[in-house]
């Protein structure tokens, strides 16, 4: 089946530092890319929309000056978060849509997620 | 603005009960409905899907329901298991060429007991 491949699983720094996080689609070409935000307790919170080569469609709200996406090929999108602050610490999970999907999950494949602390 | 909600933030089953998760929605553009189970620190883990042109699907131990004239959406398992404790999502997909973005509701944290 479609996997999709985050990295790191985990992640400290120090205010001010960036950090950066991957998303792989491992056997499938992805065209489109989504990155989600979870506070504790919360929802899956849409950051923003990357398609391959072309600018990523952030959601109201969102910083795309802090939050930087490159989505540069088809099996890889990174955000990197710059500048981070003890208020950017979150879950961040990355989402994989393969374009020729024939499951039921319409093709989306999400990743692991990265827990992002900022100290 | 939450387009996609659901109402109970969590829900206690007896093993071998049904558990009944519910959603409702505001948009009616939304043409797939998926259902996904978290846990903490982990990426959702699809479980089933629902078109908005049906009204029920079947798999295993999950059904899921839609009524689109009340914008509600539900999602049954039986026989529940210990397994099965987790926190549910359900999620809309959006009808409107905005790259088929996904909306996630609320969720329902899920605990089955023995």
């Amino acid at each position: 089946g479609a996997v999709v491949s985050q990295h790191p699983s985990r992640v400290i720094c120090k205010s001010g530092t960036s950090v950066k996080i991957e998303c792989r689609s491992l056997d499938f070409q992805a065209t489109t890319m989504f990155w989600y935000r979870q506070f504790p307790k919360q929802s899956l919170m849409l950051m923003a929309t990357s398609n391959e080569g072309s600018k990523a469609t952030y959601e109201q709200g969102v910083e795309k000056d802090k939050f930087l996406i490159n989505h540069a090929s088809l099996t890889l999108s990174t955000l990197t978060v710059t500048s981070a602050h003890p208020e950017d610490s979150s879950f961040y999970i990355c989402s994989a849509r393969d374009p020729f999907w024939d499951r039921s999950n319409y093709g989306y494949t999400f990743g692991s997620g990265t827990r992002l602390t900022v100290v | 603005d939450q387009q996609v909600k659901q109402n109970s933030p969590s829900l206690s089953v007896q093993e071998g009960r049904i558990s009944i998760l519910n959603c409702d929605y505001t948009n009616s553009m939304f043409d797939y409905f998926l259902w996904y189970k978290k846990y903490p620190a982990e990426g959702p883990t699809f479980l089933i899907s629902i078109s908005s042109i049906k009204d029920k699907n079947e798999d295993g131990r999950f059904t899921v329901f839609l009524n689109k004239s009340a914008k509600h959406l539900s999602l049954h398992i039986v026989p529940s298991q210990p397994g099965d404790s987790a926190v549910y999502f359900c999620a809309a997909r959006g009808d409107t060429g905005t790259a088929s973005k996904l909306t996630f509701g609320t969720g329902t944290r899920l605990q089955v007991t023995l």
